[in-house]
């Protein structure tokens, strides 16, 4: 089946810094792909969809330039979370959609993102 | 925002019984879904219902819609204790299945 691979899946970093997200499709190509944020026992966020060779759409309320988002290549979208806060430390989960009718999301296993 | 809402927000049940989960949302859909987390994990597909339909099966899965009453319920029978996860619905707007808004999830622990 679809496989969508995250990493890092845990990262725990001082207040200030830069943290890369990587989604990777592993055996499909994904022009888009969704990236989600979740706190504890909450429900998930869309936050913004990544396009393939175009900017990323992002939802209300959420910051283009605290969260910058590459899709350089059909299989690897990037979540950048800028100058990283401890009000940023989260659950982030990306996802993607095989190509064909009716094919549903598939998720990454998330990124523990915790900031000191 | 979230468009949807689950009841119960937790459900503990004994292994063998089973477990039903409802969801409610607000908006027109093309189709809604069914989504597992296991804890810390990502999320795993179970489902999915079009808005065209009633009631769908899969396994020991059953999915029921109401477009009517915007409402939709998961029944899981004969539970296992490997069933004890998070269970989101997730409605779309479009066949492209793109765009998902969850609800907000039931935490299901099933007691062995």
């Amino acid at each position: 089946g679809a496989v969508v691979s995250q990493h890092p899946s845990r990262v725990i970093c001082k207040s200030g810094t830069s943290v890369k997200i990587e989604c990777r499709s592993l055996d499909f190509q994904a022009t888009t792909m969704f990236w989600y944020r979740q706190f504890p026992k909450q429900s998930l966020m869309l936050m913004a969809t990544s396009n393939e060779g175009s900017k990323a759409t992002y939802e209300q309320g959420v910051e283009k330039d605290k969260f910058l988002i590459n899709h350089a290549s059909l299989t690897l979208s990037t979540l950048t979370v800028t100058s990283a806060h401890p009000e940023d430390s989260s659950f982030y989960i990306c996802s993607a959609t095989p190509p064909g009718v009716g094919q549903p999301q598939h998720f990454g296993d998330g990124t523990r993102l915790s900031i000191l | 925002s979230q468009q949807g809402e689950e009841d119960p927000q937790a459900l503990s049940i004994q292994e063998g019984e089973n477990a039903t989960m409802n969801c409610s949302y607000k908006t027109s859909i093309n189709n809604l879904q069914w989504y597992r987390q296991n804890s810390g994990r990502g999320l795993v597909h179970l489902i999915l219902i079009r808005s065209n339909e009633r009631e769908k099966h899969s396994g020991r899965l059953r999915v029921t819609l109401d477009t009517s009453k915007k409402s939709s319920s998961l029944l899981i029978t004969a539970s296992r204790a490997a069933d004890t996860a998070s269970y989101f619905c997730a409605t779309s707007p479009n066949f492209g299945n793109e765009k998902l808004t969850f609800g907000t999830g039931t935490r299901l622990t099933i007691i062995p």
